[in-house]
């Protein structure tokens, strides 16, 4: 069972440049979320998607979009990177969005 | 606006002590709370979940206790392993809100 799923694990990016982070669950779960985690802030929630085909910004959503595609997958879109996106990004998922929440490796996101 | 907070920031102990980590929330109007550990460059791997409803959870050498009306979580590690080495995160799911909300986490080193 993999669990949570994202690629890349890692990533470099120049200025201006755009790029998809994927995630993808095998948990037939309802609710997915992005989240970004920076040194002494804790874990900030970007966007989520309670269910299929809904999705809502969190406490940071400026310089991204998300695309629930279908049940399984959820993508994280950086449109123009800039140096303050810099941060490791975890894709995370829940039966519903009150119940235990799972979360993948994490991708390590460097804007130069 | 929800803050959780952990202190301390960073723990050392030795090798078979039993241990306490802190988590603190401003508001008391959660639906419940989930402690997480995440090893260095990893996701978070789930703890232990209570419900607001529940007064401690407990799994293997891990207790988790939750006290809403004076906005307070504890988890206790009994006879602490090498293994345990890991930063420890709680988090706080809203009544009516979508976003947990995380704290910045406790790092934890047991020393052999």
């Amino acid at each position: 069972n993999a669990g949570v799923t994202q690629t890349p694990k890692f990533q470099v990016l120049k200025t201006g440049q755009s790029m998809t982070l994927q995630c993808a669950q095998d948990m037939n779960h309802n609710s997915m979320y992005w989240y970004r985690q920076d040194p002494g802030m804790g874990l900030r929630l970007i966007y989520y998607s309670a269910s299929e085909g809904t999705t809502d910004k969190g406490e940071v959503p400026n310089g991204y979009n998300v695309s629930r595609l279908n049940k399984r997958e959820f993508s994280l879109r950086l449109e123009s990177a800039a140096p303050s996106q810099t941060s490791v990004y975890f894709c995370a998922s829940s039966t519903f969005m009150n119940t235990e929440a799972f979360f993948g490796q994490g991708t390590r996101l460097t804007v130069v | 606006k929800q803050e959780v907070t952990q202190i301390p920031a960073a723990l050392s102990v030795p090798e078979g002590e039993n241990l306490v980590l802190n988590c603190s929330f401003t508001d008391s109007a959660i639906y419940n709370l989930q402690w997480f550990r995440q090893d260095p460059g990893k996701g978070l791997t789930s703890l232990l979940l209570i419900q607001s409803s529940q007064r401690e959870q407990t799994s293997g050498r891990l207790n988790a206790s939750l006290d809403k009306s004076s906005g307070r979580s504890t988890l206790y590690i009994a006879a602490s392993q090498p293994g345990d080495s890991a930063t420890y995160l709680c988090a706080v799911r809203p009544n009516n809100n979508n976003d947990m909300r995380f704290g910045a986490g406790t790092r934890l080193t047991v020393k052999p």
